[in-house]
């Protein structure tokens, strides 16, 4: 079974611009979940989306937004770009199917790694 | 607020050497706790969560709420265990947001 992919892999922007990540789950899976990867932050949690609706929201600024699409793929989507937005960013596929509020196993993608200049 | 210590930023062992890996938490309840790692150019995946109660690849990791702790533990370290180990924790209907350590790389040296 192919795994989770994330388009691009690799991002250069200048502030002030908007940038689009992509996010394919595994077939089957509707829970997509976001984060951000900083050396500084560590692993950040930015959204997770199921059936096509927010289902949990980090403690980001509204320029970080998401969506997710019928078919379950997702996009994140950063509006003016700051320097401190370079990072590593994560998308995690899941079933989605667990008791409400319960942790359902995470498959993580490689990443797309951000830069702003 | 939840929170994810992980005191160590590098872990050096010999091979066969006994391996703990320290996380300490800080919840207001009952959290779901996992370990993640993350080997050289591989993506991030689960090694093990704390209601399973399993032993992945020899390590184990016990629930401690009165010091609110997850340490992580191999009895005797191979050189294949060296990566990078995040401690992360979900909260209680937090379903999958995790709140993630800032993680340990381990080092096993032969």
């Amino acid at each position: 079974k192919a795994g989770v992919t994330q388009t691009p892999r690799y991002l250069i922007k200048t502030r002030g611009q908007q940038v689009t990540l992509s996010c394919s789950p595994i077939s089957g899976h509707r829970s997509v979940s976001w984060y951000q990867q900083t050396p500084g932050q560590g692993l950040q949690f930015l959204f997770e989306y199921f059936s096509e609706t927010q289902r949990n929201k980090g403690n980001f600024p509204g320029r970080f937004s998401g969506r997710q699409f019928s078919n379950s793929r997702s996009e994140m989507n950063v509006s003016t770009l700051e320097l401190g937005d370079s990072a590593l960013y994560l998308c995690a596929s899941s079933l989605g199917y667990g008791t409400s509020g319960s942790y359902d196993e995470q498959f993580f993608g490689p990443g797309t790694r951000l830069t702003v200049l | 607020a939840q929170r994810v210590t992980q005191p160590e930023k590098l872990l050096s062992v010999f091979k066969g050497a006994p391996v703990e890996l320290k996380c300490n938490y800080s919840y207001s309840g009952s959290p779901e706790l996992f370990w993640y790692v993350q080997y050289s150019r591989q993506r991030l995946q689960l090694l093990l969560r704390h209601i399973s109660r399993e032993s992945i690849k020899g390590f184990t990791a016990d629930l401690n709420k009165g010091e609110t702790s997850f340490h992580l533990k191999k009895p005797f370290a191979q050189e294949e265990d060296s990566a990078m180990y995040y401690c992360a924790l979900s909260g209680l209907g937090a379903g999958n947001m995790l709140t993630f350590g800032g993680g340990t790389r381990l080092m096993v040296k032969p």
